[in-house]
Formats: C-alpha cells, structure tokens, sequence
C-alpha cells in the first residue's frame, strides 16, 4: 500500500521566519510528487515535481524532490500572516496516476 | 476559466439516510476524481473516471457509495445508507489527462457532509 508521511503535523512560527515542511514516501512506481496549500476550502496547487534535485520555486515558496531518499521538503521563507494553512505533500504512483496524501502539516505564523 | 463545481456546500442528514453530492469539472478534463477527507487527515481517493469510464475504485466502500459519470462530463457520488462515520468533506478534483507532469488536479470547494 503506498504511504505518505510529513512532518512535522503542525508548526507555529512568527512572522519573518523560515519554514521548511518534509514529506517521505512509500509507493510503487512513483510518478510525480505534489504540494498543496488548504486553507478552509479546496487545496489549492503549489508545486508538481518530477525530477530529482531540480528546485522549483514560486515567489517566498520553494520545493525540491530527492528520490534517493524517497522525500520532498517545501521552505517558506519570509513567513506571513496569509501562509497559516495546511500543507499537503501527495504522491502520484501507478499505471492509474493515483494520487496518494499526507496527513498535512499545519501551519500557523503569528503577527 | 471557471473551477470545479460542486453542491451542495454543506449538508446534514440522519444515519441511514440517503444523499447526493453532484460535480462539473473544468471544461475539457477528461479525468474526475473523488475524495473523502475526513477532519485531520489529508484527501483519501474514493473513485477515478477517465471520460465515462472507471479507473480505480478500491477505496470506494461499495456496499453503500456509488458514483456515476454517464456522459463523460459531470458526476454524482451517493450514499445510500448513510454512516455517522461517514461524516467528512467530500472533494472533486479534475485533471486534463493522465500523463507524467501533466496530472495536476485542480480542486472543487467541496461539500461538508455531517452524519447525526
């Protein structure tokens, strides 16, 4: 069964601080490795990484895969207000593209 | 370009009950998924189309969930009878196709289901 795993489940930090969020995983034939951002609705897309040690980056958010050792980390730098949300690491594997989620890390920056 | 719809946007039932969740997806998105997520937990796959057709419905608890999409465009997901258990958001995502790096889901707002 694959499995997903981030850590921390939840992280509070001050504004101006950098986060970093990780995500490990267990699938058979992996496809692609997604970040989400929830807030109180629908997860919204942040980031889809395919291949090993290319960074991918989207303003204060950046993202790296390492296939090696089966992981992903998501930093935040500059933390804001607006960044308190759940985070969700998700793993595409199989003929079927099946996407498999983390718990989540939820985050909250206080002012 | 117009997101995923979904409704209801909440919904309270009785166990035993019955209800229905409805889906449109991004125009042109072959692929539609369902998801259960249940508070704390991150988005669990119920069931996948691609077009009319089902992909994967492993996770789908078959004795009381069904879902259809009859003409390749929008979808219903059931229960029928409802479990306290079953309490959770239900999400619908689309993607344009099934290819690497081209399976971004695009989410709904989901529905809040809650079982009393």
């Amino acid at each position: 069964e694959d499995k997903v795993v981030q850590s921390p489940l939840s992280l509070v930090v001050h504004e101006g601080d950098t986060v970093t969020l990780n995500c490990s995983y267990e699938v058979t034939n992996f496809r692609s490795l997604l970040w989400y951002k929830q807030e109180k609705k629908a997860p919204t897309f942040l980031f889809m990484l395919t291949s090993s040690g290319i960074e991918k980056k989207s303003g204060r958010l950046s993202s790296i895969l390492d296939k090696k050792e089966l992981s992903s980390i998501l930093n935040i730098t500059a933390t804001q207000t607006g960044d308190s949300a759940i985070y969700l690491c998700a793993v595409e594997a199989g003929s079927n593209y099946k996407l498999t989620f983390g718990k989540g890390t939820l985050l909250t920056v206080n002012p | 370009e117009a997101g995923v719809a979904q409704s209801p946007r909440y919904k309270i039932i009785e166990k035993r009950q019955s209800v229905a969740f409805w889906c449109n997806p991004i125009s042109g998105h072959a692929t539609l998924y369902w998801y259960q997520q249940i508070l704390g937990q991150g988005p669990k796959l119920l069931i996948q189309f691609q077009n009319n057709g089902v992909v994967d419905d492993s996770q789908l608890p078959k004795d009381r969930f069904s879902a259809e999409r009859l003409k390749g465009v929008d979808s219903t997901l059931k229960i029928q009878p409802a479990k306290l258990e079953d309490s959770a958001v239900y999400l619908c995502a689309s993607s344009f196709t099934l290819r690497v790096g081209k399976n971004e889901q695009y989410f709904g707002p989901g529905t809040r289901l809650t079982v009393t």
